[in-house]
């Protein structure tokens, strides 16, 4: 089956730094979303965004669809943008089945 | 409007004990999803629905778990026999067509 893998594994920052986080995946994919896991669990969509770029806010996403990978953007860090982003895509099953990489620890330090 | 909602949002239960998660998607939503959190494999898809059929069962990890949706609503996910590697959270999304929106998920422990 289809594998993702996220990059890096742990990022520590200090407030009003910018990141870019990275989803690389094997196959093509149907479609590809961007997750926020809070403190408290809550999952958050940030983004569809199986190719292309979009942004909101602070945040922005591209999607290079022909070369297999994702990058997410965070500037001007916050407190509020700890916790776990994860990457997820859905390859070729037709049924929304997505497929979650190990994500990225986020720490945002004031 | 209102978001996925999950009940319970606790449950402890004994080794061999029946256990039943309940999920209520975001209204109209066609689409239901269960996955599944546990520390060492990360995020994992257990089942889906459109509708009130699953048309893709192949993430339940074993025949002690079942879910069924009624009503092209409200779906329960159900282990028997609970065993403790069942321990995990468990989440619910459910999607219009390609987003899905995730419940708070239910964290279920084994003793």
């Amino acid at each position: 089956g289809i594998q993702v893998e996220q990059s890096p594994p742990d990022l520590i920052l200090q407030e009003g730094a910018n990141s870019t986080l990275r989803c690389n995946f094997s196959d093509s994919v149907n479609n590809l979303q961007w997750f926020h896991q809070n403190p408290w669990g809550q999952l958050i969509n940030l983004f569809y965004i199986p190719s292309g770029t979009k942004q909101n806010g602070r945040l922005s996403a591209t999607t290079v669809a022909t070369e297999r990978y994702s990058l997410l953007y965070i500037s001007s860090s916050q407190t509020t943008d700890s916790g776990v982003y994860f990457c997820a895509v859905e390859g070729s099953s037709n049924t929304g089945k997505l497929i979650f990489g190990q994500g990225t620890t986020l720490q945002v330090k004031p | 409007g209102a978001g996925v909602s999950q009940s319970p949002s606790n449950k402890v239960t004994e080794k061999g004990k029946d256990v039943e998660l309940r999920c209520d998607p975001i209204s109209g939503h066609t689409a239901l999803y269960w996955y599944r959190q546990s520390l060492g494999q990360g995020l994992e898809f257990l089942i889906y629905f459109q509708g009130n059929s699953a048309p893709d069962k192949s993430g339940l990890p074993s025949d002690r778990f079942s879910a069924e949706r009624t009503g092209g609503s409200v779906s329960t996910l159900t282990i028997q026999r609970t065993q403790q590697e069942d321990s995990a959270v468990y989440l619910c999304a459910s999607s219009p067509s390609t987003t899905q929106y995730f419940g708070p998920g239910t964290r279920l422990t084994v003793l």
